[in-house]
């Protein structure tokens, strides 16, 4: 079936450095899946931050980004500084029409100020 | 307002019991899920319904039964309830399949003495 799999944590990165979460996944279901990444600030629920449905096309929120490689079948999250605000656990997953989303283990992210 | 409700918010049973876990979306989706998460373990994937139709189940264990009364309920039911189930069980919707965009209720957390 379709897995995910993405950098473990917890990592924790000073406040103004870059950031970058790996993230590869497995389809086996369908060619190129949609894939996402969602994030969980502490205290809310889990919530959408990117999505990119094309292969080669970049998504970005919130300062961050995330480009869809279908050759690596990697979808990387990056951030070129980071703010004690984004401190939260991410996840990428990939879902397409026939299968529920599969999500990754998460990864937990602490900005120190 | 929370579009998606998830009822109790916290749920203590005793093993052997039995327990039904709540979940209503009022976004007008026809797709709905169950993913479940247990400490250090990642978010796991269990039902999808699509028009109040099983499309999906990961869940090996028949103890695990959804049910879907209205389009906008799905409902999961426990039985025999074991220590190894306590998890925070979390509902979610989108409009047509897994390739869309999923929303998140805030969780059921269950503890299975």
């Amino acid at each position: 079936g379709d897995s995910v799999t993405q950098t473990e944590g917890p990592v924790t990165v000073s406040e103004s450095e870059s950031l970058i979460i790996n993230c590869t996944y497995s389809a086996t279901s369908i060619a190129y899946p949609n894939l996402f990444w969602y994030v969980r600030y502490p205290g809310e629920g889990l919530q959408l931050l990117l999505k990119v449905i094309t292969a080669g096309q970049k998504g970005s929120s919130r300062g961050f980004e995330a480009t869809y490689n279908k050759e690596t079948t990697s979808f990387h999250l990056q951030k070129a500084s980071v703010q004690e605000s984004d401190s939260a656990v991410y996840y990428c997953a990939l879902g397409d029409n026939n299968n529920a989303p599969r999500f990754g283990a998460g990864t937990k992210l602490s900005v120190k100020p | 307002d929370p579009k998606i409700i998830q009822k109790p918010k916290y749920l203590v049973a005793v093993t052997g019991s039995e327990k039904i876990l709540i979940c209503e979306q009022y976004l007008g989706h026809n797709a709905m899920y169950w993913y479940r998460q247990s400490a250090k373990k990642p978010l796991e994937f269990m039902f999808s319904y699509s028009y109040q139709k099983l499309m999906d189940n990961q869940t090996a264990s028949s103890r695990f039964q959804p049910q879907s009364s209205k389009k906008n309920h799905l409902d999961l039911q426990i039985t025999a309830l074991k220590p190894d189930d306590s998890a925070t069980y979390f509902c979610a919707s989108s409009g047509q399949s897994g390739a869309e965009t999923l929303y998140f209720g805030s969780g059921t957390r269950l503890t299975v003495l």
